[in-house]
């Protein structure tokens, strides 16, 4: 789906550098989710956010920050990249209602990711 | 979170019909069952999900049983562009003020190779 989109989809950093890995979607959802994935751990949430300048941790967030001034896009950034902040982040989105009411059952729609390499 | 079981893998041949089983046996009754899968390199893509029901989408089928604990995706006849990681998940209800809403937990999945 062309809806969501992340850039840039590749990337070589070099240890202590910052890195920003960005997140655009054309839906107006209100639910936007970063993950990473690395072998052996499938795919893990990083942060969320529920709004706009409303965001939450996940299951993985030290060394990452966050933000989210307008609905469509969420940033993420690496302050500090480590080698083991070397992975592929996936950006995803969800719209919480659905005919005006809350709908837990929405679709969560992913980006194509990022490869991010830090040496 | 309900934690979901599946086969590391499973074979199909092409034109037949791929049905991936998936065990969720602590599911709670306000969770949904949902299907991804992933190519290699891409995205997860969304399949199909269910709450109670069985399902049909122009993709596939989900069948569940009546006591929720375990689900079957239907790939009613498998392509070679089928072949990718499926992968079962079972996902909390939102909660206003929780955090659990976005929590999709992904498993190791079903590597489903559809032979010619």
């Amino acid at each position: 789906d062309a809806g969501i989109t992340q850039s840039p989809r590749y990337k070589i950093t070099e240890t202590g550098r910052q890195v920003t890995l960005m997140c655009h979607q054309t839906w107006s959802h209100s639910y936007m989710f970063w993950y990473r994935q690395d072998l052996g751990h499938g795919l893990r949430l990083i942060y969320y956010s529920a709004a706009a300048d409303i965001t939450d941790k996940g299951e993985v967030p030290d060394g990452y920050v966050v933000s989210r001034s307008k609905t469509e896009n969420f940033p993420l950034t690496l302050e500090s990249a480590t080698r083991s902040q070397t992975s592929v982040y996936f950006c995803a989105s969800s719209d919480l209602l659905a005919g005006g009411k809350i709908h837990s059952g929405n679709t969560i729609y992913f980006g194509e990711g990022s490869w991010l390499t830090v040496v | 979170d309900a934690k979901t079981t599946q086969p590391t893998s499973m074979d199909c041949a092409e034109g037949r019909a791929a049905n991936l089983p998936c065990n969720h046996s602590t599911i709670s009754g306000n969770e949904y069952v949902y299907w991804y899968r992933q190519i290699h390199s891409q995205g997860p893509q969304y399949i199909i999900h269910g709450l109670k029901n069985n399902e049909t989408n122009e993709m596939a089928s989900l069948i569940i049983t009546e006591d929720r604990k375990s689900s079957t995706l239907i790939l009613p006849h498998a392509t070679l562009r089928d072949t990718a990681v499926y992968y079962c998940i079972v996902r909390p209800p939102f909660s206003a003020g929780g955090t659990s809403y976005g929590k999709l937990t992904f498993g190791q999945g079903t590597i489903l190779t559809v032979h010619p």
